[in-house]
């Protein structure tokens, strides 16, 4: 079975801080990898796709093939950041299939 | 476009009970899914459909059942609910295979 891993379930923050979110894949040719995130009281939605390679509210995530990974990366954590974030793969046909997820509280 | 309306919002279901929760889309997608989210266990598919007529299950299916009469609803039922079913389900919906899925704003249902 196609495997997400993301170990951290809370990560704390402090406002202006660098953030990284942890995502480790198992490995099957070529995944397509996403990042989802959900805000406080609304619905999940994409955040942003490895291939397309594009920044979106400062977010950035590399996909690393040697190390299984796809790393959701923001140089200075904002408020508006706090919600949760789920990493998710796919290939071809396959389901989607998503970690976890991960609790990111920025602190003011 | 309205995009993929889930209802109800809310639900509490006695132990045994029966219910359906509607999941529609207006997208004109083929694939809709339908996914728990239980803390620590991130989301779970429960059952998916690639299209009109064709459904098939997911990784937690047992006690759900599902049909796909037409490209627009995907509708879940629970036949006889459990107190293990109390979660919040999200269904979503997406144009081919299953990227960019695009989501419901969920059910919150708890069983007592």
């Amino acid at each position: 079975a196609q495997r997400v891993t993301q170990p951290e379930k809370l990560l704390s923050v402090f406002k202006g801080a660098p953030v990284e979110l942890k995502c480790n894949y198992s490995y099957s040719g070529s995944p397509e990898l996403f990042w989802y995130v959900q805000y406080s009281r609304q619905r999940l939605q994409l955040l942003l796709r490895h291939i397309s390679r594009e920044s979106i509210k400062g977010f950035t995530a590399d996909l690393n093939k040697g190390e299984t990974s796809f790393h959701l990366k923001k140089p200075f954590a904002q408020e508006e950041d706090s919600a949760m974030y789920y990493c998710a793969r796919t290939r071809g046909n396959e389901k989607l299939t998503f970690g976890t997820g991960t609790r990111l509280t920025i602190i003011p | 476009n309205a995009g993929v309306t889930q209802t109800p919002k809310f639900q509490v279901l006695k132990t045994g009970q029966s219910m359906t929760l509607q999941c529609a889309q207006d997208m004109n997608h083929e694939y809709m899914s339908w996914y728990r989210q239980d803390p620590g266990m991130g989301l779970r598919l429960i059952h998916y459909s690639v299209g009109a007529g064709i459904t098939d299950q997911g990784e937690v299916p047992n006690g759900y059942n599902v049909s796909r009469s037409t490209t627009e609803d995907f509708p879940l039922r629970l036949l006889s609910a459990a107190p293990s079913q109390t979660s919040v389900y999200f269904c979503a919906s997406s144009y081919s295979s299953f990227i960019e899925a695009f989501f419901g704003q969920g059910t919150r249902l708890t069983v007592v």
